[in-house]
């Protein structure tokens, strides 16, 4: 069966500092994978998402790169943080078009 | 583009009361709808959805949703509330893209279920 895979699960980083939040997914090949935010009080926001290895659309204009080294691995960085990156960051995945998005178990990010 | 409107971000109940969270979307092309739910601290979990066929849909935790295409909702519910409900619940709707799918989401309902 398939899993998802996020860490690190909690994060607290000082503003300007980098972030890398990094998500794998197993038991499937060629997923479509996406990165969303959850900001306190707020609904999920897409941030990134990729149908392939170095085919990554972003949706918001923002502080935050996404990379995908491998199939099945996706990469949320920054360079310098920013207060406003606190959040709930969500890894998902699917396959094909149209179907059921699932997601991991989220990482906290607290930035100071 | 899509959008999706949940009324309410507040929903109180007493225990074995009907559950009813209300969605309605906006979307140019016959939509995929799908509610999730999220647990304090976790990520989310998938409910039910619709895609095609029979419009009344019925998902984990005794929870259904019906798709009415004329008055662009799917509201979701459940006849008898059980404190193990409480939690937050978004409706999304599904954008087919080249080669892949978005989830655009609401803004959630958060679920009190009380004794």
């Amino acid at each position: 069966s398939q899993t998802i895979h996020q860490w690190p699960a909690t994060l607290v980083q000082p503003v300007g500092s980098p972030l890398s939040l990094e998500c794998t997914v197993e038991g499937t090949s060629n997923p479509n994978l996406y990165w969303y935010r959850q900001a306190a009080g707020r609904g999920l926001q897409l941030l990134f998402y990729s149908i392939g290895i170095d085919q990554i659309s972003s949706e918001v204009p923002q502080n935050l790169s996404a990379s995908r080294p491998q199939d099945r691995q996706f990469i949320l960085s920054s360079k310098k943080l920013l207060l406003s990156d606190s959040g709930f960051y969500l890894c998902a995945w699917s396959v094909g078009s149209g179907n059921t998005i699932y997601f991991g178990e989220g990482s906290w990010l607290t930035v100071v | 583009a899509q959008s999706v409107t949940q009324l309410g971000s507040h929903v109180s109940v007493s225990e074995g009361a009907l559950v009813l969270l209300r969605c309605n979307y906006s979307s140019s092309v016959p939509p995929y709808l799908f509610w999730y739910v999220q647990y304090p601290n976790q990520g989310l979990q998938l409910l039910l959805k619709y895609t095609t066929g029979a419009t009344l849909v019925k998902g984990i935790n005794g929870f259904e949703a019906e798709f009415k295409k004329s008055e662009t909702s799917f509201h979701l519910t459940k006849p008898s509330a059980h404190m193990s409900d409480a939690a937050e619940y978004f409706c999304a709707v599904s954008e087919i893209t080249g080669g892949g799918n978005k989830l655009t989401f609401g803004t959630g309902t958060q679920l009190k279920v009380e004794l």
